[in-house]
């Protein structure tokens, strides 16, 4: 059975400052990682994937991955209050790279705060 | 395009009821997923479809659950008889080639007294 987890929070950042939510996974086979955004009485809604260790950079949203570690983590640069939502971290079910179904974890619910 | 349509978006039933939620997914999207989260708790997967076989059912909770997906198309999540641990938020999603880039629909919230 595999496991996400996360802290919960609330995290609460200042607007322009940079949010970090960090996910730690048990599966040591994972190799694809995916952080969802999900605003409140929305549905998830992809933001990032990264596959290698390193990062990996799109707008103001970086992605890490360690796999040594069992670590990724999402970094939000110049944070807005409309980043205000909950991130889900996601790693495949099964082999096949999330074509299979993911497993989520609980999500870290982020304010930014004006 | 018409995302994910999922309905109802809302059901209250008593125990004992049975209850079916709908997803309607993206046209032409051969992969439809069905996830389940419970208050409190992550986001659970259910099951997948390609087109109108299911091709994961493990995440299922037990027999009292039923998903078809007759033609390829819609899907239906039937729920009978209702427990009150069902209750819960249900999301569906369908994506083109499988993978994680798939699109959620918006849920439907199921209270079950």
């Amino acid at each position: 059975q595999k496991e996400v987890e996360q802290n919960s929070g609330p995290l609460s950042v200042p607007e322009g400052a940079i949010a970090s939510l960090n996910c730690t996974y048990s599966d040591r086979v994972s190799q694809s990682f995916f952080w969802y955004r999900q605003y409140s009485g929305k549905s998830p809604e992809l933001i990032m994937s990264i596959y290698s260790n390193g990062d990996k950079e799109d707008g103001r949203f970086t992605a890490q991955l360690n796999k040594a570690s069992q670590y990724v983590s999402l970094l939000i640069r110049d944070s807005q209050p409309s980043d205000s939502a909950t991130y889900l971290c996601a790693v495949p079910e099964g082999p096949g790279g999330g074509a299979d179904g993911l497993t989520f974890g609980k999500g870290t619910h982020l304010i930014i705060q004006p | 395009e018409a995302g994910v349509t999922q309905f109802p978006s809302h059901s209250v039933i008593e125990k004992g009821q049975t209850v079916t939620l709908r997803c309607d997914p993206i046209s032409g999207h051969d992969n439809l997923y069905w996830y389940r989260r419970v208050m409190g708790k992550e986001i659970k997967f259910l099951l997948h479809f390609v087109k109108e076989s299911k091709q994961d059912e493990s995440g299922m909770p037990n027999n009292r659950f039923l998903a078809e997906r007759t033609g390829g198309t819609y899907s239906t999540l039937k729920v009978q008889p209702a427990e009150l641990e069902d209750s819960g938020v249900y999301f569906c999603a369908s994506s083109q080639g499988g993978g994680p880039g798939y699109t959620f629909g918006s849920g439907t919230r199921l209270t079950v007294v």
